[in-house]
């Protein structure tokens, strides 16, 4: 079955530097990769996705790219701002169960 | 209702207490999940529900756990016998299975064993 592997475990950032956490795969039949965010006593809430077909996507600040070959895919946050301190998951699915990465508690400091 | 819902959204039991945990998907959603979430901890596949299909249930801890659903309406997971370490919150999520979209979490059940 899927297995999703997530890092960094924590990342602390300045206000206004980038962020990436990084995800990788084993799954080949995997097609959707979506990313959430889940704030601190909340549920996790879908910030962007990204489809087997496509390499790279962009909503403002928040990009996520794709490398099927090397079964990898990425979350990059650009203008950290301290709302952006959260619990990030990314997941994996085929047309089956969505599996979860491990997470990345991202901890922006002003 | 407009979101996905769960009850109850606090559960305090003793020790070898068997409980029930609801899950009221959006209506129209035929893949439901469940997950596990330790104080801290990521989100842990427990079973997967697919329209009338057969479950995955491979994320199940134990046999001391299980989830029914009734077509692509409200599911129940079960654990039975609780111990200490069941304590967690349980997520349940729905999408649309076909589209391969968005999964909705509800906001979870608070299970403390005591």
């Amino acid at each position: 079955g899927e297995n999703v592997e997530q890092h960094p475990s924590t990342l602390s950032v300045q206000e206004g530097d980038s962020a990436v956490i990084k995800c990788t795969y084993s799954d080949s039949a995997s097609n959707y990769f979506p990313w959430y965010k889940q704030e601190l006593g909340k549920r996790p809430q879908l910030i962007i996705d990204i489809r087997s077909n496509v390499g790279e996507k962009k909503d403002q600040r928040i990009a996520v790219t794709l490398n099927k070959t090397a079964k990898h895919f990425s979350l990059h946050i650009t203008e950290t701002q301290p709302e952006d301190s959260a619990v990030y998951f990314c997941a994996a699915s085929t047309t089956d169960k969505l599996i979860f990465g491990t997470g990345t508690r991202l901890q922006v400091f002003p | 209702g407009a979101g996905v819902s769960q009850s109850p959204s606090n559960k305090v039991t003793e020790k070898g207490k068997d409980v029930e945990l609801r899950c009221d998907p959006i209506s129209g959603h035929t893949a439901l999940y469940w997950y596990r979430q330790r104080l801290g901890q990521g989100l842990e596949f427990l079973i997967y529900f697919q329209g009338n299909s057969a479950p995955d249930k491979s994320g199940l801890p134990s046999d001391r756990f299980s989830a029914e659903r009734t077509g692509e309406s409200v599911s129940t997971l079960t654990i039975q016998r609780t111990q200490q370490e069941d304590s967690a919150v349980y997520l349940c999520a729905s999408s649309f299975f076909y589209r391969n979209t968005e999964a909705f979490f509800g906001q979870g059940t608070r299970l403390t064993v005591v």
